[in-house]
């Protein structure tokens, strides 16, 4: 399975935006870039996954860069619900069901 | 809609015995699978099932059974339950798609103490 790295811990002012970055270098042509959070005591939840292009969904943006060899999940006002482990995470296309979780990033949100 | 139901909630074994984690999901998802996360850890897949009467073995499945006699249904069974086995356990299902991705929905989770 191809990996992805991400920042152990990141911190963010209340009310402004959060760029959390991946990088996944042997990323295949099959594989989405899938993130989800996981908050305290919870199980983890879908956030967004795009393949190429940006997506945009109530919760996050998803940017890819261009080669498809990194990605930025942004928050575009964090609240404090937002601190959180978030995990970038590449899914194949091909009916691969498995999710492989890294360590994730630790967001913690700044009253 | 439910969603993922897992049960029960927390559970304490003793050394030896056997038990049966219960996953049931009421989306019609074809994937399901069951992970384990231990304390300041990521998850790590423990089986999983691409559909009814199919199982495969994921990171870590000593210690663990799995069956899926039916879509709704993925039971995970601890054979002779170990302290190394105290740990949070999720299950997590999904739709299947060639050519395409879906998101996960994952279970609330069961907190597991063996002693």
């Amino acid at each position: 399975d191809a990996k992805t790295t991400q920042p152990n811990s990141m911190e963010s002012n209340e009310e402004e935006p959060v760029h959390l970055p991946c990088n996944h270098s042997t990323i295949s042509g099959t594989d989405y870039i899938h993130w989800y959070r996981q908050l305290p005591s919870q199980g983890p939840e879908y956030v967004i996954h795009g393949l190429t292009s940006n997506v945009n969904n109530r919760m996050a943006s998803l940017a890819i860069a261009e080669d498809r060899k990194s990605s930025t999940l942004i928050l575009h006002r964090a609240t404090l619900r937002d601190a959180a482990v978030y995990y970038c995470i590449l899914r194949s296309n091909f009916g691969n069901e498995k999710l492989t979780f890294g360590t994730g990033t630790r967001l913690t949100i700044i009253p | 809609n439910a969603g993922v139901t897992q049960t029960p909630k927390f559970q304490v074994l003793k050394t030896g015995q056997s038990m049966t984690l219960q996953c049931a999901q009421d989306m019609n998802h074809e994937y399901m699978s069951w992970y384990r996360q231990d304390p300041g850890m990521g998850l790590r897949l423990i089986h999983y099932s691409v559909g009814a009467g199919i199982t495969d073995q994921g990171e870590v499945p000593n210690g663990y059974n799995v069956s899926r006699s039916t879509t709704e249904d993925f039971p995970l069974r601890l054979l002779s339950a170990a302290p190394s086995q105290t740990s949070v356990y999720f299950c997590a299902s999904s739709y299947s798609g060639f050519g395409q991705t879906y998101g996960y929905t994952f279970g609330s989770g069961t907190r597991l103490t063996v002693v």
